[in-house]
């Protein structure tokens, strides 16, 4: 069964401490990998897509990297700003149109 | 207003009540999605319409009744929702493989 795990639920950080969300996936075959930020009330919002292991994207203080397991969302110097709820979804090859399968996200809080 | 934008934000009903929510995008995409998110889960897909034609029903109540009447609009109709049906939910379109999402309804059932 396909599934995302991700982790921490929560996490707590000083601005300008930074740290890693990860995103742990079993899936019979990756098509995309997907990060999305949330905040209270909204809508995702999305951030990057990765298709194949070892490929890298960057957007201001964030930049995720995927493997064939998992893929990490680091986050450099966080700012208050930052602060939202983080989404990873995978869609397989294989599977229904536009079938994305979400994790329960990461609660991120950075303090001033 | 550009993007996926979704009417009304906020949504109070009765359990015997009928009421439709409304999808709309600018972005030119071909596909467009239903979502339920509900507090400490992850999010459901519901429906997935493609070139107005359903190709997907992720095993919903008959309760929720979408409608993609072209490939810019969706409404999802409701009618003798549960409590249990409150929730957040989410539009979004896609044009390939990655989906971009309206701002959502807060939807509370009494």
């Amino acid at each position: 069964e396909d599934q995302v795990t991700q982790s921490p639920e929560a996490l707590r950080l000083q601005e300008g401490e930074s740290s890693s969300l990860n995103c742990s996936y079993t899936v019979s075959g990756l098509r995309g990998l997907f990060w999305y930020r949330q905040d209270p009330g909204k809508g995702p919002e999305f951030l990057f897509t990765l298709y194949s292991a070892g490929e890298e994207k960057e957007k201001e203080r964030l930049k995720a990297t995927l493997t064939k397991k998992e893929s990490f969302l680091h986050i450099t110097a966080p700012k208050p700003e930052d602060s939202a709820t983080y989404l990873c979804a995978v869609q397989a090859y294989g599977g229904s149109q536009g079938n994305l399968i979400f994790g329960k996200g990461t609660k991120l809080s950075v303090k001033p | 207003e550009t993007g996926v934008t979704q009417t009304p934000r906020h949504l109070v009903m009765g359990m015997t009540n009928k009421k439709s929510l409304k999808c709309e995008q600018h972005l030119g995409h071909n596909a467009m999605y239903w979502y339920k998110q509900s507090a400490k889960k992850p999010l459901e897909l519901m429906f997935v319409y493609n070139f107005k034609e359903q190709t997907e029903n992720n095993s919903v109540p008959s309760r929720f009744s979408p409608e993609c009447p072209n490939s810019s609009h969706l409404f999802l109709h409701l009618h003798t929702l549960q409590p249990e049906d409150s929730a957040l939910y989410l539009c979004a379109s896609s044009l390939q493989e990655t989906q971009y999402f309206g701002p959502g309804t807060r939807l509370l059932v009494l």
